[in-house]
């Protein structure tokens, strides 16, 4: 299994600002995903984190807003930018442990629990 | 489009007595069903998933693709199975993406 960690655990910020997340994985992995988990909600999904290419983000999430890095293939960050009360969420990162990306597992981070005032 | 339906919130029952969480799931093709669980201050975790056809802590589930559901269940409830449970589902077609139901909290009363 995969052993991932994210930094910083939580964060309070103010409106306006911005705040990076990095996930950072102890293995190669050729799939990452950033999720998020609003209060008292499910996860959803925001963006797959591709290996020297563009996010793919899912419907309702923007590049300006989250912009991804993946820069190899065991790190990437994710970016709340211009934060407003309402990006009060939890953060998670997960990665796909497997080469070929079908039918393996994916594997949670603990999460960076984030409120913006 | 897929979508996942976990119709409970919360579901208390006393230990020893059976458990089952209930999850439908709406998918035209051949998804991939998994359970996921977050026990109290620790990271969400896969318990099971139907590929693999196992127990995982005495829960046990099993893909009904007549009734599209995947519920989870436990036939003797302990207290430490007390956690939020999500199902969770994927497909090929969507680039293996988790979709995740609401979750539901199960409290296992002594």
């Amino acid at each position: 299994s995969a052993v991932i960690s994210q930094k910083p655990s939580r964060d309070i910020c103010q409106r306006g600002t911005s705040l990076t997340i990095q996930c950072q994985v102890d293995s190669q992995v050729t799939m990452m995903f950033w999720y998020r988990q609003q209060p008292g909600q499910s996860l959803t999904l925001i963006a797959t984190a591709n290996q020297g290419s563009e996010a793919t983000y899912e419907s309702g999430f923007v590049i300006d807003k989250f912009p991804i890095s993946r820069p190899n293939l065991t790190f990437s960050t994710l970016t709340v930018s211009n934060m407003s009360p309402e990006d009060s969420s939890i953060y998670l990162c997960s990665v796909v442990s497997g080469t070929s990306g079908s039918s393996d597992t994916q594997y949670f981070g603990p999460g960076t629990r984030l409120t913006v005032l | 489009a897929q979508r996942v339906t976990q119709p409970e919130k919360l579901l208390s029952v006393f230990k020893g007595a059976p458990v089952e969480l209930k999850c439908n799931y709406s998918y035209s093709g051949s998804p991939e069903l998994f359970w996921y669980v977050q026990y109290s201050r620790q990271r969400l975790q896969l318990l099971l998933r139907h590929i693999s056809r196992e127990s995982i802590k005495g829960f046990t589930a099993d893909l009904n693709k007549g009734e599209t559901s995947f519920h989870l269940k436990k036939p003797f409830a302990q207290e430490e199975d007390s956690a939020m449970y999500y199902c969770a589902l994927s497909a090929a077609q969507y680039g293996n993406k988790l979709v995740f139901g609401a979750g539901t909290i199960l409290r296992v009363k002594s």
